[in-house]
């Protein structure tokens, strides 16, 4: 079975500081790829990441990166120079290479101080 | 871009009717399209997967009787929520993928439903 935990349930950040929502993972198979999705107020869910299990390099998207500890099935996301817009729920998920089913964390609230 | 649209964002009905949502993908071809069902301050729980031409396979849990799902044609796939009552109320989410076993998938704005 594939699952995907966040702990934290709420997280808060000072404008423009950074921080780090964390996700664990549970599975299997060695062939996987490990997501990252933003769901604001408005509800739209935006891809914010993409990793796959293959590659070594964590993936970085703008003041977006990934902490990906394979061996400890860790998937943490970095966000530096937080904004404000970028309060929002975020998802971590998993997709088992050859299979169609995307499995989503609970979800992390965060709140971006002014 | 890869463009999802849902139809209606926001629909409410009287219990006992049915309401039925669409999710068309607006600049591709979707072979396979998701159902998802969120509840408040909670994840997405997939409902069921949708293969082009073929019957929707619904989770573990899932009414299927009454949560049609048609996806007939390779840019729209609908859900048809029968014989509506207050506990269907929630947040309903489509996705849609380009080909079988693709590895990204593009969500639709998501459809409010309130049955009153």
């Amino acid at each position: 079975a594939q699952t995907v935990t966040q702990s934290q349930p709420e997280m808060s950040v000072q404008e423009a500081e950074t921080v780090t929502l964390s996700c664990t993972y549970d599975t299997s198979e060695s062939d996987y790829y490990l997501f990252w999705y933003k769901q604001p107020p408005s509800r739209q869910m935006i891809l914010v990441i993409r990793q796959e299990a293959y590659k070594q390099q964590n993936a970085t998207e703008n003041r977006f990166s990934v902490n990906f500890q394979k061996a400890a099935k860790s998937f943490s996301l970095k966000i530096s120079d937080s904004q404000l817009g970028d309060a929002a729920m975020y998802f971590c998920a998993s997709l088992i290479q050859g299979a169609q089913k995307l499995v989503f964390g609970q979800g992390t609230r965060l709140t971006i101080n002014p | 871009g890869a463009v999802v649209s849902q139809h209606p964002s926001r629909v409410i009905c009287k219990s006992g009717t049915s309401v039925k949502i669409e999710c068309r993908s607006l600049d591709f071809q979707a072979t396979t399209m998701f159902w998802y069902r969120q509840f408040p301050k909670k994840s997405l729980m997939l409902m069921a997967t949708s293969n082009e031409g073929s019957k929707a396979t619904y989770e573990q849990g899932v009414e299927k009787d009454k949560f049609l799902i048609n996806h007939a044609s390779l840019t729209l796939s609908t859900l048809t929520v029968t014989s509506a009552h207050p506990e269907d109320s929630s947040f309903y989410i489509c996705s849609a993928t380009r080909q079988l076993l693709a590895t990204e998938a593009f969500f639709g704005q998501g459809t409010r439903l309130t049955v009153v």
